[in-house]
């Protein structure tokens, strides 16, 4: 069975900084291109960020593009968000999910067939 | 960057009716389209991918159609369990994939 879980939510100074981690059991990490999702309080869902399974490729949406960095330890099957320069506007659930990967296990889609619970930040003063 | 447009906004529909849930996407996306499903505190659920197939341990009753900028969610004959928001999501020009706003369906 899949299973992601998310952990380091807090509630943060605006200007400050915060570290999301999701760690993944039940399928082969390494193979598994990874994206953090957002969703602010009553809204709705909003990609953040995504990951290679080897790390070479990352993406970003605009608006956190120099203030957020994605990376992951293929060996602790985990990966992270690091976020700086923390803005009210970043508050929301950080969901991390899993790629859906293509059927001949290599490659992957950019769609998402797994999703943890999600880790809150709240950037507020 | 694709903006992706659900109505309605809300359904409200009764246990046993079909409901038919709308996306328009603003440039063709040919069937790069899935769509989930939320419940209140809990993370999206992957029903639907590439427009037309089921993830896996989705109900028969969930159907997707459409292609390039008209997409269409049916839930045949609704169960209780099925009131919820409801997502689409592209993947056909990114980055960034894109979300549409939600559809919430309600029990009449």
């Amino acid at each position: 069975e899949v299973q992601l879980l998310e952990s380091g939510g807090a509630l943060v100074q605006p200007g400050g900084s915060l570290r999301l981690s999701c760690s993944g059991s039940g399928f082969t990490f390494t193979k598994s291109a990874m994206s953090w999702v957002r969703q602010a309080p009553g809204k709705g869902l909003e990609w953040v960020s995504s990951i290679s399974g080897s790390a070479y490729s990352t993406f970003y949406r605009d608006s956190v593009k120099g203030r957020f960095t994605v990376s992951r330890d293929n060996s602790n099957n985990t990966f992270y968000l690091q976020m700086n320069s923390l803005r009210a506007e970043d508050t929301a659930r950080y969901y991390c999910a899993k790629h859906r990967s293509r059927p001949e296990g290599v490659g992957y889609f950019y769609d998402f067939d797994h999703w943890g619970q999600g880790a809150l930040v709240t950037v507020s003063s | 960057e694709i903006v992706l447009t659900q109505s309605p906004a809300t359904l409200a529909l009764s246990p046993g009716e079909r409901a038919t849930l709308s996306c328009r996407a603003s440039q063709s996306v040919s069937t790069y389209l899935a769509w989930y499903q939320q419940k209140p505190g809990q993370a999206p659920r992957l029903l639907i991918y590439d427009a037309s197939n089921r993830a896996t341990g989705i109900p028969a009753r969930f159907s997707g159609s459409g292609s390039e900028t008209d997409f269409t969610l049916t839930i045949s004959s609704l169960e209780p369990e099925d009131f919820a928001v409801y997502y689409c999501q592209q993947r056909n020009n990114w980055p960034p994939v894109t979300f549409g706003q939600g559809t919430r369906l309600e029990i009449k």
